[in-house]
């Protein structure tokens, strides 16, 4: 089966760093994938990591550990803006390879 | 938005009727998808499609049939409705970079 798990909410202050984890059990992998979600909004593509290690893009840094079955988004300098549901994905190697697994989202909370 | 486009984007029905959502991209993309998002389950994949007529079923594609005649426009439909299938429901597309882009989502409310 497929599993994956992140926490269902998080609260930081404005400024500060969090970083949301994402583990994942699926039957193989061929990638993972962060999304931010806004309230009443579509998804938006953030991070796609295949190899173990770390992709910096702006404030948002995303890291894989294949071994271990993790990953996290790190969200640095934190703004109001930044609360959203953030979502991890994970495409499985499948026979149906195209297919994508989501994580159930983390609530994210950005005080001043 | 990778030209994605959903219609309607709200709908309110009543049990047993049938309902089709549209999706419409303009890039050309392969690979689209439907997705359903609840409360408590996040987005779960209803049906997607690799192809014009190439389509297969997703992890909740009960109650749920698709047709693609065209590269450009991914169909949802509901035969009959019911009250569980009361969702938001985003249609997205994969681009050859395997990034994923989604549509606006369509608010469906099934009385």
């Amino acid at each position: 089966g497929q599993n994956i798990d992140q926490p269902t909410e998080m609260t930081a202050t404005e400024g500060a760093i969090v970083q949301i984890n994402c583990t994942y059990q699926t039957s193989g992998f061929n990638g993972l994938f962060w999304y931010q979600q806004h309230a009443g909004e579509a998804p938006t593509f953030l991070s796609y990591n295949v190899l173990d290690g770390l992709e910096e893009k702006g404030r948002f840094s995303s890291f894989l550990s294949r071994s271990k079955g993790y990953s996290y988004l790190l969200l640095k300098e934190l703004q109001m803006k930044d609360s959203a549901s953030y979502l991890c994905a994970v495409r499985p190697r499948l026979r149906d390879s195209q297919n994508f697994v989501f994580g159930p989202g983390t609530r994210l909370s950005v005080l001043p | 938005d990778a030209g994605i486009t959903q219609s309607p984007r709200h709908k309110v029905t009543e049990t047993g009727t049938p309902v089709t959502l549209r999706c419409h991209q303009t890039e050309n993309h392969r690979y689209m998808y439907w997705y359903r998002q609840d409360p408590g389950h996040g987005l779960r994949l209803i049906h997607y499609s690799y192809g014009v007529k190439d389509t297969d079923k997703g992890e909740v594609s009960d109650g749920y049939s698709v047709s693609r005649s065209k590269t450009e426009d991914f169909l949802l439909t509901l035969e009959s409705a019911t009250s569980s299938q009361t969702s938001v429901y985003f249609c997205a597309i994969r681009t050859r970079d395997n990034e994923q882009f989604f549509g606006p989502g369509t608010r469906l409310t099934v009385l």
